[in-house]
């Protein structure tokens, strides 16, 4: 079943506005991954983090890999309408033949 | 350079019947997948495929089948459609365990 546990589930911000989201998990992962999934689309990677307490940013994206490698989180810094979508995080444990496992997904909405 | 491709993009079935969805890449990828996306699930691996000639099963594989058909193509077969098979299906590939995972735009399939 379902091992990372992501949220907030939904949110509905305004335009401008910063953003946060994040996972949490009950094992250790070796890589941290953030999707973003657009409305009729197939996921599309946005960040990857490989070591703990990596900080990563991508534009206005910027992800940490937690220390205890339980945990990351995305924040999405003056968001834009084209913002709006799905966003995934997903796990990679070693050993685990490069499977990956994902979060429930935060659908995020932004109000021009 | 098409990317992941996935045939059909929307499908009904009716209780029983069988069919196939068909994934091809075109990036010389050894890895392939078959995910599912329901509401609140986030996805979920059904089948993966490490490389050619070889399938393994993933979180949900009851009720699916796969093929490897060649480097290019992974296929994924239901052979007794049923209404708990409705769902959003993405094939994804990447060049080795642990890369990056480009994803298929999806299969929206409804099970009547």
């Amino acid at each position: 079943g379902q091992q990372l546990n992501q949220s907030p589930q939904s949110m509905f911000i305004q335009e401008g506005e910063d953003v946060s989201m994040n996972c949490t998990s009950s094992s250790i992962f070796n890589t941290w991954l953030w999707y973003k999934q657009d409305p009729g689309e197939g996921p599309v990677l946005l960040i990857a983090l490989y070591k703990a307490g990596e900080l990563t940013s991508n534009g206005r994206l910027t992800a940490q890999f937690g220390i205890t490698r339980k945990d990351s989180f995305l924040n999405i810094s003056a968001s834009i309408p084209s913002d709006v979508g799905i966003y995934f995080c997903a796990g990679q444990r070693s050993g685990n033949t490069g499977k990956l496992i994902f979060g429930q997904g935060t659908t995020l909405q932004v109000k021009p | 350079n098409a990317g992941v491709t996935q045939t059909p993009k929307f499908q009904v079935l009716k209780t029983g019947q069988s069919m196939t969805l068909q994934c091809a890449q075109d990036m010389n990828h050894n890895s392939m997948y078959w995910y599912r996306q329901d509401p609140g699930m986030g996805l979920r691996l059904i089948y993966y495929s490490a490389s050619e000639g070889t399938t393994d099963k993933g979180e949900v594989p009851n009720g699916y089948n796969v093929s490897r058909l060649n480097k290019r193509e992974f296929s994924l077969r239901l052979e007794s459609a049923a209404p708990s098979q409705t769902s959003v299906y993405f094939c994804a590939s990447n060049r080795d365990f642990g890369e990056k995972l480009f994803f298929g735009s999806g299969t929206q399939l409804s099970v009547l």
